[in-house]
Order: C-alpha cells, then sequence, then structure tokens
C-alpha cells in the first residue's frame, strides 16, 4: 500500500515569512495529491491539490509542487498570516483494483507568530 | 450547497456496547468515504462505497466494524462490542467520483469509557 511521509511535524514561522511543507509518497501509481488544512476540532478542508500531470499549481499565496520522479511533493505558503496557524496534511491518492484511498501523512502543525 | 454532515458529533460510550455514527454525504456525490482519525495522527482510511456498494473495505481494523449505504447516499457506520482503542474522531467524506476531490464531515468524536 501507499506510504506518505510529512515533514516538518511542526513549523514555527514570523508573520510575512514563507512556510514549506514537505511530503514524500511510496506508490509511484499515486496520481492526485491534495493538501488539507485543519484547524483545532473543525473538519479537514481542502485548500489546495494538484494532479500528477502537472508540475505546479498556484492560488494566491499558495501552491504546491510535484516531481514525480523522486516522489515528492511540497506545499509552499507565502506572506504567512496568523489565521494560516493550523495542522496541514498532505495526502496521496492510491487508486488500484477499483479503490480511491487517501493516505494521508501525519501532519504539520504551523504556527504564525504575530 | 450543504456540505457533508454527520451525527452524532459526539458519542460517548461504555466499553461493550454497540454504536452507528451516521454520515449524509454532498448530494450527488457518488462516492463515499469513511476515515479515523486518532490524536495528532492523520485521518486513516477505513471505507469506500461506490454508489451502494463498498468497493474497498480494506480499511477496516476487524469484524466488529461494518458499513453500510443501502440507498446510495446516507451511510452508517456501525462498531460492534466497541473497546477502548476505538476512541477517535471519525470522519466521513464524499467527491462525486472515485477520482474527484474528496469533501469532509466535520466528525463524529467516539469515546469508548
Amino acid at each position: 500500500g501507499e506510504n506518505v511521509e510529512q515533514h516538518p511535524s511542526t513549523l514555527s514561522v514570523q508573520e510575512g515569512d514563507s512556510a514549506v511543507i514537505k511530503c514524500t509518497y511510496s506508490d509511484s501509481a499515486s496520481n492526485y495529491f491534495p493538501w488539507y488544512k485543519q484547524e483545532l476540532g473543525k473538519r479537514p478542508q481542502l485548500i489546495i491539490d494538484i494532479r500528477s500531470n502537472v508540475g505546479e499549481k498556484k492560488d494566491q499565496r499558495i501552491a504546491v509542487t510535484l516531481n514525480k520522479t523522486a516522489k515528492h511533493f511540497s506545499l509552499h505558503i507565502t506572506e504567512t498570516q496568523p489565521e494560516d496557524s493550523a495542522v496541514y496534511f498532505c495526502a496521496a491518492l492510491y487508486s488500484g483494483a477499483g479503490s480511491y484511498q487517501l493516505t494521508f501523512g501525519k501532519g504539520t502543525k504551523l504556527s504564525v507568530i504575530p | 450547497g450543504a456540505g457533508v454532515s454527520q451525527t452524532p458529533s459526539n458519542k460517548v460510550t461504555e466499553k461493550g456496547k454497540y454504536v452507528e455514527l451516521r454520515c449524509d454525504p454532498i448530494s450527488g456525490h457518488t462516492a463515499l468515504y469513511w476515515y479515523r482519525q486518532s490524536l495528532g495522527q492523520g485521518p486513516e482510511f477505513l471505507i469506500y462505497f461506490q454508489g451502494t456498494g463498498a468497493a474497498d473495505d480494506s480499511g477496516l481494523p476487524n469484524d466488529r466494524f461494518f458499513a453500510v449505504r443501502p440507498e446510495g447516499s446516507v451511510s452508517t457506520l456501525k462498531i460492534q462490542r466497541t473497546e477502548r482503542g476505538d476512541s477517535a474522531v471519525y470522519l466521513c467524506a464524499s467527491s462525486f467520483s472515485g477520482l474527484g476531490t474528496q469533501y469532509f464531515g466535520p466528525g463524529t468524536r467516539l469515546t469508548v469509557l
């Protein structure tokens, strides 16, 4: 099955700085990579995603890059704001034998210091 | 439109009891997923439905866990003879298709005493 590693587990940045979270996956058949933001006690919310036929995607202050050869994808948040503080999860979609299960990393707790 | 909803939001039960957790997906979404999230961890896959059928139940930890989706919309996760280790947040997600974006519900926090 798929295995997703996520680093770092915690990240503190000053407001206005950039934050980068990195993930690796093991199964080359995985082809969809979403990122979710989860605030304490709330549901995971999709913030950006990328499919395997694209190398980079950007949405305002958030960008994701994918390196299929290295099985590596990263989340970049620029001009961080205190409301960006949350736990961020990367995930990889394994779509084999008719199943579409997401495998998640363990999460990164991002703290943006005002 | 309305998102994924789950009831109850919290459930406290005693060891050995039976519980049912309900998920209402986004209208029109044919794919439905159950995940379990323990404290400080990412969600872990339990089961995936395409329509009424369980297409993949490989994540169910043992035969105490069972899920149904009889009409292809609402789903119920059933846990028999609950154990303290079952305590977690149970998340439901739905998507338009298997390859579509998965939208999560708020979860049910299950506590087994």
